[in-house]
């Protein structure tokens, strides 16, 4: 079975922190991604990688940067946080040639910023 | 723009009947659609695809339909069970090589069955 694991369930930050959220896959996978997913909105893409120092941002990267030095890791780092980040982060790993695009997510990370 | 469109974003249904949640899309370019559930403070689970040259995909009590010539899916629970109350998303790929296939995602519809 695919694992992917989020080092946090929960977080409290205060403004201005910087925090990092860590996420490891178990698949060898190529793809990780971190999502954002707040009520009305929706899963919104913060950046990917489908190899190892490799990233795109996607959708919403401002405020946010990421690491991903081994394949099996991808950190999200958030470098002064803001209030507006209180969010649900979700972490996923896809194959590169996976034939349906099928993502495995993490259980997440609720992050209050106060 | 939205190219992926959940119009309800929620849907109550008795336990032991069919609930029906959709999907519409504006994008030709999709070669892939995915459902995925997703409980309370749990990351997403994949529920079940189906390619864009098939009109169905069964599996057990799920099925997903698409009608193409309209760009509309849409996911069949019978019979429904408590324990399928969650939020569901439903999500195209944009079809492409390796990198560029990425998943566009519709806001979620959220289903209560009562028991």
């Amino acid at each position: 079975d695919v694992k992917v694991t989020q080092s946090s369930r929960y977080l409290v930050k205060r403004t201005g922190e910087k925090v990092f959220l860590e996420c490891v896959q178990d698949m060898d996978h190529e793809n990780m991604f971190w999502y954002r997913q707040d009520p009305g909105l929706g899963l919104r893409l913060i950046y990917f990688s489908y190899d190892v120092k490799m990233k795109e941002k996607g959708d919403i990267p401002e405020g946010y940067s990421v690491s991903r030095e081994k394949k099996e890791r991808f950190s999200l780092i958030l470098e002064s946080a803001s209030t507006n980040q209180t969010s649900m982060y979700l972490c996923a790993s896809s194959s590169w040639n996976s034939g349906t695009g099928i993502l495995f997510f993490g259980s997440g990370t609720q992050l209050s910023v106060l | 723009d939205q190219q992926v469109k959940q119009n309800s974003p929620s849907l109550s249904v008795q336990e032991g009947r069919i609930s029906i949640l959709n999907c519409d899309y504006t994008n030709s370019m999709f070669d892939y659609f995915l459902w995925y559930k997703k409980y309370p403070a749990e990351g997403p689970t994949f529920l079940i695809s189906i390619s864009s040259i098939k009109d169905k995909n069964e599996d057990g009590r799920f099925t997903v339909f698409l009608n193409k010539s309209a760009k509309h899916l849409s996911l069949h629970i019978v019979p429904s069970q408590p324990g399928d109350s969650a939020v569901y998303f439903c999500a195209a790929r944009v079809e492409g090589a390796g990198n560029n296939r990425k998943l566009i995602w519709g806001l979620g519809t959220s289903l209560a069955v009562n028991p």
